[in-house]
């Protein structure tokens, strides 16, 4: 079975510095792996997904993540937080043969002025 | 593209009380999934259906849930009786043959 873990559950920046938000997974066969974001009263958002191809993902607003089989790692990255970022960011993976996704317990990225 | 579509978005009932949540997915995804949030346990995966046949439930709590999936578009999960303990936000998720599953807007319990 696939799982995943988020390190740290919340982190902070300040505007304009570079974001950092980790993600280890675990998984038998070669993982499916997402990042979503859900702002406050909100369902979770698609940032980006990994399935095949490029390691390097480009997704929406600006973030980016790298697939690192080496290091099981999907850490989610951005160059410069806005204010519009802070909200909670969940990290997941899934195998290509089953529905079954599994989350991270999530990281709440808060953004100084 | 509507997304998926979540009533009510809030219900606060009394402990005892049936609650029953509604869910429309994507029109054209065949898997829809049902999640429970909570500050405790985070996102809990509850049941999931593929083609309206429910695949695996074995994450919903006790025998008080049950869900059920009728036709393509539409899926109620249901509480019976409600307690306080239920009290989360719940999410409706649907998928098509791409990877990723889209979130409704979730519909936050509560239980007195």
């Amino acid at each position: 079975a696939q799982s995943v873990t988020q390190l740290g559950s919340h982190v902070s920046v300040s505007e304009g510095a570079l974001v950092l938000l980790r993600c280890n997974y675990s998984s038998s066969v070669p993982p499916y792996l997402f990042w979503y974001v859900q702002y406050p009263n909100q369902g979770l958002q698609l940032l980006l997904k990994y399935t095949t191809g490029a390691t390097l993902v480009k997704g929406i607003n600006g973030f980016e993540a790298e697939f690192k089989k080496s290091e099981t790692s999907f850490h989610l990255t951005k160059p410069s937080a806005h204010m519009s970022d802070a909200a909670e960011y969940f990290c997941a993976v899934s195998q290509y043969n089953n529905n079954d996704m599994r989350f991270g317990a999530g990281t709440r990225l808060t953004v100084k002025p | 593209d509507a997304g998926v579509i979540q009533s009510p978005r809030h219900e606060v009932t009394e402990m005892g009380q049936e609650v029953t949540l509604r869910c429309k997915p994507i029109s054209g995804h065949n898997s829809l999934f049902w999640y429970r949030q909570t500050m405790m346990r985070g996102l809990e995966l509850l049941i999931y259906f593929n083609n309206n046949v429910p695949i695996d439930d074995s994450g919903m709590p006790e025998d008080r849930f049950s869900a059920k999936m009728p036709n393509a578009s539409f899926s109620t999960l249901k509480i019976q009786p409600s307690e306080p303990r239920d009290s989360a936000v719940y999410f409706c998720a649907s998928r098509g043959f791409s990877y990723e599953q889209y979130f409704g807007p979730g519909t936050r319990l509560t239980v007195t």
